[in-house]
């Protein structure tokens, strides 16, 4: 199996930052990477497939990058709507997610 | 827009059973490969099962194969999650998803998901 691993667990921001999530996956995935967020009690939104696709009506301050083993998801300005929990996802074989992180206002 | 409502959560006794469906529209359901997702209570995402557009390839997480089995009916938009022999462990929100391309082969991603049910498999 492959296996994904998020830095950080936790970050804390301020509205107007710039962040940057990292995902590592445990051997290469090629550009078969996804980045969902997530919101208390509601299901997974996708952000970007294919590391650095955005999805259709996702605002373009998210953006995603990498390939292989190493991918990063940056928010360019942060707004009060992004402080959510954010996972990346393998799918080069079957899938997996990493195991989040959680963006909560500083 | 993409309408994704999952049902038949619940709290059900180990070793029983359960099926959980899948309501989808807004989109051609039978142009789509569909997954199971769950997420135990305060922990991350995990894969559980996919079915072809069509029905005719399904594959499972170790996690559950032998005990689940998924299927669809594209006559009814809907999508099934039939649970058997369950698990403390199996206790978790279950959501069904979309895969992101149309027909075959699957993609592995998901670019729409539903709202999830709950399933507490406790005595």
């Amino acid at each position: 199996d492959i296996q994904m691993t998020q830095s950080p667990s936790t970050l804390s921001a301020s509205v107007g930052d710039r962040v940057t999530i990292t995902c590592r996956a445990s051997q290469s995935v090629s550009t078969w990477l996804a980045w969902y967020q997530q919101k208390p009690g509601k299901g997974p939104k996708l952000l970007i497939h294919t590391a650095s696709n955005l999805e259709s009506g996702v605002p373009s301050r998210f953006s995603g990058s990498g390939s292989g083993t190493e991918f990063t998801l940056t928010v360019s300005s942060l707004q009060p709507d992004d402080f959510a929990t954010y996972y990346c996802q393998q799918y080069n074989n079957f899938s997996t997610f990493g195991q989040g992180t959680k963006l909560d206002i500083k | 827009q993409v309408h994704l409502v999952e049902s038949g959560g619940g709290v059900v006794q180990p070793g029983r059973s359960l099926r959980l469906s899948c309501a989808a529209s807004g989109f051609s359901f039978s142009a789509y490969g569909m997954h199971w997702v769950r997420q135990a209570p305060g922990k991350g995402l995990e894969w559980v099962a996919v079915i072809s557009y069509d029905g005719t390839n399904k594959y499972y997480a170790e996690s559950v194969k032998g005990r689940f089995t998924i299927s669809r009916d594209n006559s009814k938009n809907t999508l099934y999650l039939e649970m058997n022999s369950l698990r403390p462990e199996d206790t978790a929100v279950y959501y069904c998803a979309k895969d992101g391309w149309k027909a075959a082969p699957v993609s592995y991603y998901f670019d729409y998901w539903g709202q999830g049910t709950l399933v507490t498999a406790s005595s």
